[in-house]
Parts: structure tokens; C-alpha cells; sequence
């Protein structure tokens, strides 16, 4: 079975440019949820998806920040524009129930914002 | 919302030995405890987990235990080898709501195992 997909693997843009990350859940999943992971920290929950609806996206900045799950499959994130603290890396997970707790993570999506 | 503490930040064993690293949370209704294994350049792999109708699991090497009264858990490492040089992060969910799921993670844990 395979993973959890993500792309770009890596990303370096200038600070005020758009950039984009896509997602592509295990075969199956349900649930598909974004985190932002800083160096030397713990992955934070972004947003969380049930199917193609954002049912908890309290954390996400939306100001700068919007994502999209169109037909409940895959995923793509974007920041626009992008700031210096921006700066992390951006990983995507899934998991096979309605609000399940088991998750299964991607490699994550380097990004560097000068 | 959900706290979870992490501790120790790092650790260095040599091989052979055991590790053991430890987690506390605040939220009492928290009832899913999985720990990760990160390796560098790639995501969290779930390594194993425990929820709160159980105290204790395990898997080979591994084992969780769980302390619901005292709101602990933690992860026990035995004959550890250098391939389990990593960085591991507890985590704790909750049900309820629109939160159900959201996992809160620890700080981590770097372990590093000397040949």
C-alpha cells in the first residue's frame, strides 16, 4: 500500500511570493489533516478535513493561508504571500476513519523563505 | 486545550541499553496516546500506541505505558540499537466535538544510541 504523497519535497521561494503544496492521502482515507512543523518541534494541526469538508481549520492563519480537498481525495495548501517565518516544514497526513486517530504522515514539504 | 510535556529533550544511551522517555498531559479526557519516530529529512512514523482502557502494550522492543490517574505515559526502548537513533514525539487526542482527533504533540525527544 503506499503512503502518504506529498510535492514538492522541497521549496525555496522569496518572502511575499505564492506558493503551494500538494497532498495525496492513502488510498481510502477519509480523514486528511495539515500540519506545520518548526525546527526542533512537534507537528501543530493546520487543518483537519472529513471527506472534502474543513471541519476544524481553527488554527489555520487565514489571512495568508487557504486549503483546499476537492472530491474528498487529494489536498493542496497555499500561502500568499509568503513571510520569513513562514519558513518550516509542511507536512500532510491521513487516516482511514471518519475523525480518526490513528494518523499516518508523509514525508513533508520543506520550506524556505528568504 | 491539550497540553502534553516531553521529557528528556535529548537522550544518548549506548547500544544495548534502555531507553525511556516520558510524557505528561493536562486534559483528562484525552484517551489516545501514539508516540512517533522521526528520522531526518522524513514525516513522523507511528511506532505504537495506547489507549486509555489499557495500561500497558507492547510490541518486540517497544512498550507503552499508561498512567491515567497520574495523566502519564511512556515509552520504553529495551536492547536498543543504532537504527533507533531518532527524534520521538508523544502525542495526545481527545474526543469531542469538531476536535475529535486533533492530535497535541510533545516537544520531542532526540535519541541518539552509540555503537
Amino acid at each position: 500500500e503506499a503512503g502518504v504523497v506529498q510535492s514538492p519535497r522541497y521549496k525555496i521561494i522569496e518572502k511575499k511570493q505564492p506558493v503551494a503544496f500538494w497532498c495525496n492521502p492513502i488510498s481510502g482515507h477519509n480523514t486528511l489533516y495539515w500540519y506545520l512543523q518548526n525546527l526542533g518541534q512537534g507537528p501543530e494541526l493546520l487543518i483537519r478535513y472529513e471527506n472534502e469538508e474543513a471541519v476544524d481549520d481553527s488554527q489555520l492563519p487565514k489571512d495568508r493561508f487557504s486549503a483546499e480537498r476537492l472530491k474528498g481525495v487529494d489536498s493542496t495548501l497555499k500561502i500568499q504571500p509568503a513571510e520569513l517565518g513562514d519558513s518550516a516544514v509542511y507536512l500532510c497526513a491521513s487516516s482511514p476513519l471518519i475523525a480518526g486517530e490513528t494518523q499516518y504522515f508523509g514525508p513533508g514539504t520543506r520550506l524556505l523563505v528568504l | 486545550g491539550e497540553n502534553v510535556e516531553q521529557h528528556p529533550s535529548t537522550l544518548s544511551v549506548q547500544e544495548g541499553d534502555s531507553a525511556v522517555i516520558k510524557c505528561t498531559y493536562s486534559d483528562s479526557a484525552s484517551n489516545y496516546f501514539p508516540w512517533y519516530k522521526q528520522e531526518l529529512g522524513k514525516g513522523p512514523q507511528l511506532i505504537i500506541d495506547i489507549r486509555s482502557n489499557v495500561g500497558e502494550k507492547k510490541d518486540q522492543r517497544i512498550a507503552v505505558t499508561l498512567n491515567k490517574t497520574a495523566k502519564h505515559f511512556s515509552l520504553h526502548i529495551t536492547e536498543t540499537q543504532p537504527e533507533d537513533s531518532a527524534v520521538y514525539f508523544c502525542a495526545a487526542s481527545f474526543a469531542g466535538g469538531t476536535s475529535y482527533g486533533k492530535l497535541t504533540f510533545g516537544q520531542g525527544t532526540i535519541l541518539t544510541v552509540h555503537p
